[in-house]
């Protein structure tokens, strides 16, 4: 089965500062990779996915960059962080097919000061 | 409005009471999921649907793909049930991407 490693798993960091998290995933290959951001108070919402090796698709325009350089392994970034970029960020991973299921990373809660 | 609305946001109950909670959506969709997450964070996959039911010890999940909507049932809740349930909705035709609801945070007290 998959397990998905998520670190780490709260960062606080000032504004202005990179950003660097990763998300690597044992048990399957090729699989389909999504970054989601949950902001306080509301639901979480996708900020990139992955079909395979630097292949990057993004959904909302933001701070944010993300990178796949090897087949498990995911990367969110940022250059400088804003205060908004505050939220708990979540890996997940999901391989081809309409009856494959989700799994998910444990999370990082990113508070930028 | 959201894709996906949950309800209630909240839901406080006895221990061994039943506990409903339901998820409607608007959009298309190929499947729909039930999500725990505990107050770490992490989220743990509950069930996958596209129709009918499912079972899962103390866990039920329906859907009505006519009407839109889908239940998560607990039997006999326990205080360890406590978490933010999530339903998530993955849109026909996407690349898996998933349409979260906001969850609805339960307690079970004893």
């Amino acid at each position: 089965s998959q397990t998905i490693h998520q670190w780490p798993a709260t960062l606080v960091q000032p504004v202005g500062s990179p950003l660097s998290l990763e998300c690597t995933v044992e048990g399957t290959s090729n699989p389909n990779l999504y970054w989601y951001r949950q902001a306080a108070g509301r639901g979480l919402q996708l900020l990139f996915y992955s079909v395979g090796i630097g292949q990057i698709s993004s959904e909302v325009p933001q701070n944010l960059s993300a990178s796949r350089p090897q087949d498990r392994q995911f990367i969110l970034s940022s250059k400088k962080l804003l205060l908004s970029d505050s939220g708990f960020y979540l890996c997940a991973s999901k391989m081809g097919g309409a009856n494959y299921g989700y799994t998910f990373g444990s999370g990082t809660r990113l508070t930028v000061v | 409005k959201n894709e996906v609305e949950q309800s209630p946001q909240n839901l406080t109950a006895q221990e061994g009471e039943f506990i409903t909670i339901n998820c409607s959506y608007s959009v298309g969709i190929s499947a729909l999921h039930w999500l725990q997450q505990h107050p770490g964070g992490g989220i743990v996959s509950l069930f996958m649907l596209s129709s009918g039911k499912k079972k899962h010890g103390r866990l039920i999940a329906t859907i009505n793909i006519q009407e839109k909507h889908s239940s998560l049932h607990i039997t006999a809740s326990h205080p360890r049930d406590s978490a933010v349930y999530i339903c998530a909705v993955r849109k026909g035709g996407s690349q898996g991407n998933l349409i979260f609801g906001k969850g609805t945070k339960l307690s079970v007290k004893p």
